[in-house]
């Protein structure tokens, strides 16, 4: 079945690093690919996404591309801030008929130490 | 901006208690959305609706059911909580135009059954 693997956390990273989390995918047709971010007490926000193959989606400073031939939507960050400190979720949205489903990763934490 | 609000941030109930659990969203959204959030698990869908009175079941309905009566509101139901449906309940909104969709969260409730 369809599914989202992340680089396992906790991530914990200086101010200032270049971030990197890792983000892979299986799925049988051509899904749009989304990083959301759940700060400290909240729900999920959207950060960036990407609906078709070499596509770039960029918010806030972070990026990723969309990768068909690695099925791969790697989320980056050249410097990140204190501020940044959040759960990140890597997901993906196939069409099924009639039918749309949103596919989570497990989540990635990240702290980022002053 | 889109909105989507939850009843209740949190939530203590008893074992067998029916639990309603309530969303609303302010966009005039078709497509809602109920997940619950576990750690390590990510997020996991337990039912959706593409319309009013219409529902369909995700990849976790049992022990729950839902309604939607209205366009803007999306009720989640916990017939007979037990221990094991203590967690994050999630809830989303979408549209969807021109063959993309983006889902759009609440803050969340996080409820705990004694």
């Amino acid at each position: 079945g369809d599914s989202v693997t992340q680089m396992e956390g906790p991530v914990t990273l200086s101010e200032e690093a270049f971030l990197t989390i890792n983000c892979t995918y299986t799925a049988t047709g051509y899904p749009s690919l989304f990083w959301y971010v759940q700060y400290p007490g909240e729900g999920l926000q959207l950060l960036l996404k990407a609906t078709k193959a070499d596509d770039k989606g960029s918010n806030k400073g972070f990026e990723a591309t969309y990768r068909k031939e690695t099925t791969s939507f790697h989320l980056e960050k050249g410097s990140v801030q204190v501020s940044d400190s959040a759960v990140y979720f890597c997901a993906l949205l196939l069409f099924r008929g009639s039918a749309r489903q949103l596919t989570f990763g497990s989540g990635t934490q990240l702290t980022v130490l002053p | 901006d889109v909105k989507v609000t939850q009843s209740s941030r949190y939530l203590v109930k008893r074992t067998g208690e029916k639990v309603f659990l309530e969303c609303v969203q302010d966009m005039d959204h078709e497509n809602m959305f109920w997940y619950r959030q576990d750690p390590g698990l990510g997020l996991r869908l337990i039912y959706f609706s593409y319309d009013v009175k219409m529902k369909e079941k995700g990849d976790i309905p049992e022990g729950y059911s839902v309604s939607r009566e209205k366009k803007e509101r999306f009720s989640l139901i916990l017939e007979s909580a037990s221990t094991n449906q203590t967690s994050m309940y999630l809830c989303a909104s979408s549209l969807y135009v021109a063959g993309q969709e983006t889902q759009y969260f609440g803050p969340g409730t996080r409820l705990l059954v004694l």
